[in-house]
């Protein structure tokens, strides 16, 4: 059980262009859920954290109009990047939290913006 | 604001013998969680170990096992016999309550030689 899934596990889009990336808790409804971005040989950072039917809350420095985020239902959350650069190629992770201490990872979503 | 840190970015370790990896972190709290999750080369984030600061028995889940010392905030990771599939990256994570969000440390790069 608990099982988090990312869809594109891989996604290749040209400067400028949007892309939208999805988290799906597959076996249980998540009360929040949590973006990370990893860069190459870094830690993961927090992003932001959403809560279903909430604005979701961002760290300081992201840019919410850019790194958009909507938790709609309680198995699923967007992370939208909007008008990519090159700059914004990562991994992203999300996890989901069913209120405990446990996160669930979901397998991450590479980002190439060329 | 919490922090973790880890001191050692890489480290190896012969197949089967004992490594310890450190981990220290910075808090003002009293209760919170703290976990070891293992990040290999597919990038799916697991969860290796977990402790609750006001339990004062260290964990243990087989061939892992911490040393928590809840005065120094400390809280490294210890793996026997070790295996090639420990051949891996290491984050130490805070958790100040159940439910929020995780603060991870910079990583150790681990590799285990045959």
């Amino acid at each position: 059980g608990a099982v988090v899934s990312q869809h594109p596990s891989w996604v290749i889009c040209k400067s400028g262009t949007s892309v939208k990336i999805e988290c799906r808790s597959l076996d249980f409804q998540a009360t929040t859920m949590f973006w990370y971005r990893q860069f190459p040989k870094q830690s993961l950072m927090l992003m932001a954290t959403s809560n279903e039917g909430s604005k979701a809350t961002y760290e300081q420095g992201v840019e919410k109009d850019k790194f958009l985020i909507n938790h709609a239902s309680l198995t699923l959350s967007t992370l939208t990047v909007t008008s990519a650069h090159p700059e914004d190629s990562s991994f992203y992770i999300c996890s989901a939290s069913q209120g405990g201490y446990e996160q669930y990872f979901g397998p991450g979503t590479r980002l190439t913006v060329t | 604001a919490q922090t973790v840190t880890q001191s050692q970015p890489e480290m190896s370790v012969q197949e089967a013998e004992t490594v310890t990896l450190s981990c220290t972190y910075d808090t003002s709290e009293n209760n919170y969680y703290l976990f070891w999750y293992k990040q290999p080369p597919s990038r799916q984030m697991i969860l290796v170990i977990r402790q609750e600061a006001y339990k004062q028995q260290n964990a243990t889940e087989n061939r892992f096992s911490v040393n928590f010392q809840k005065a120094a905030k400390s809280f490294s990771l210890k793996i026997s016999d070790s295996q090639l599939g420990d051949t891996a990256m290491y984050f130490c994570a805070f958790m100040i309550r159940a439910g929020n969000m995780l603060t991870f440390g910079g990583g150790t790069r681990l590799m285990v030689k045959p």
